[in-house]
């Protein structure tokens, strides 16, 4: 099991261009949870889904940003329209249920820097 | 609302001395604790969990409800132990909430 992936590890973007992050959860994981991590700041909750649903989705941002889980392929964190403030690490963590006492495993994240 | 607090930023040992990781959070209802280490290179791991109350690496943690406290410890540091260390917390509700969430973490550098 090669563990939850991350790609891009690194992405540049400029501001007013789109940034797609992508998450593919371990094997026989149906719950994704999406993390950003802004420079000298702890990880912070953004979105949890599980397939085709957003199950909670309190700490995603109301404007710009978006997330999917599909029945088929990655997790998408998308995010429009990038500003210089959106330069963070964003992780990806997924876990085979949703219900208390499941470990969330990460992913290696992806470093997004706004020019 | 949940909140978790990592005071140290840096925390720096001798190999041998003992390490005390402080986390102290705020939650109204019952919280379940967990530690999670990134050593350098590498993705973010749970190191314990207070449910199972292991000792995992020579690592213990005990939480203590009146004090709100969850502090990482272990009697002799190892150079193997530098690494980032967060705290992190989940509230435990029926019927779901699975987010974490994390403390700033803390730097431990374990000299020679």
């Amino acid at each position: 099991n090669a563990g939850v992936m991350q790609n891009p590890r690194h992405l540049v973007r400029r501001r007013g261009q789109e940034a797609r992050l992508r998450c593919s959860p371990m094997k026989g994981h149906s719950h994704v949870y999406w993390y950003r991590q802004l420079p000298e700041e702890g990880l912070k909750f953004m979105v949890y889904l599980q397939k085709e649903n957003i199950i909670d989705e309190s700490g995603m941002p109301k404007e710009r940003f978006s997330a999917e889980f599909p029945k088929e392929g990655p997790s998408i964190l998308r995010i429009q329209q990038v500003v210089r403030g959106d330069s963070a690490a964003y992780f990806c963590a997924s876990s085979p249920l949703g219900l208390g006492g499941n470990e969330q495993f990460f992913g290696p994240g992806t470093r997004l820097t706004v020019l | 609302a949940q909140r978790v607090t990592q005071p140290e930023k840096l925390l720096s040992v001798f190999k041998g001395a003992p390490v005390e990781l402080k986390c102290n959070y705020s939650y109204s209802g019952s919280p379940e604790l967990f530690w999670y280490v990134q050593y350098s290179r590498q993705r973010l791991q749970l190191l314990l969990r207070h449910i199972s109350r292991e000792s995992i690496k020579g690592f213990t943690a005990d939480l203590n409800k009146g004090e709100t406290s969850f502090h990482l410890k272990k009697p002799f540091a190892q150079e193997e132990d530098s690494a980032m260390y967060y705290c992190a917390l989940k509230p435990i509700l029926t019927g779901g909430g699975n987010k974490l969430t994390f403390g700033t973490g803390t730097q431990l550098k374990v000299e020679l």
